[in-house]
């Protein structure tokens, strides 16, 4: 496709779950970024992938998050054993890395409720 | 510690008006700046890029200013509309390895008839 892609949209699910995400960057875009954003708050940045190089996971809040990028490509964020305050719109970004931190393009984002 | 502060957190204005909208940052080495507008349940979509020798750039009705020296940008919108109505967020980039990004808090701009 043109842009990020991410699924799903919607997840509700029950505490204690777990949940996968997922995140189709756009073609060629070697970097990408993982984001949490809860309702009415910034973006908080979750983990970084760029290239063949180790992925950035200092911002993973805890040991139930993880994310794996396959062949450079999709990448899927997964959340172990989900608390309510994990509920949150989780946004995917991609970029073509030149030389330097380029343009950020993000997906439209997955809302994950947790009851 | 690389921060980036916006203000105000939000603002309301009318129709028509203009308004301008201020980042502070403490990044450093600095690489450039973005603003990003993010609509209500999408993802930002980047408007503007600053980089150290720019002082303004324009885009349609969106105009960014950096001053690299006292660290700080502003983004002035001209005779607003109402789908200006949206968060938006300055993004500071650093020249280091890895994740090279620091966003800020964001301003929610609400548009009013």
């Amino acid at each position: 496709g043109a842009g990020v892609s991410q699924s799903p949209s919607n997840k509700v699910t029950e505490k204690g779950k777990d949940v996968e995400l997922r995140c189709d960057p756009i073609s060629g875009h070697t970097a990408l970024y993982w984001y949490r954003q809860s309702l009415g708050q910034g973006l908080e940045f979750l983990i970084y992938f760029q290239g063949n190089s180790a992925p950035d996971k200092s911002g993973l809040p805890s040991d139930r998050f993880s994310a794996e990028r396959t062949g450079g490509s999709v990448s899927t964020l997964t959340i172990q054993r989900t608390q309510q305050e994990d509920s949150a719109v989780y946004l995917c970004a991609s970029s073509h890395k030149a030389g330097g931190p380029g343009e950020l393009f993000f997906g439209e984002g997955s809302r994950l409720t947790v009851l | 510690k690389n921060q980036v502060e916006q203000s105000p957190q939000s603002l309301i204005i009318l129709e028509g008006k203009n308004c301008t909208l201020q980042c502070n940052y403490t990044v450093s080495p600095f690489s450039n700046l973005r603003w990003y507008k993010q609509d209500t349940g999408r993802g930002p979509v980047s408007l503007t890029i600053m980089t150290f020798s720019e002082n303004t750039k324009s885009n349609g009705r969106y105009t960014a200013t950096l001053d690299a020296d006292t660290k700080q940008s502003s983004l002035h919108i001209t005779a607003s509309q109402l789908s200006d109505s949206a968060s938006y967020i300055c993004v500071v980039s650093f020249l280091r390895g890895g994740n090279m990004l620091t966003f800020g808090g964001g301003t929610r701009l609400m548009v009013k008839p």
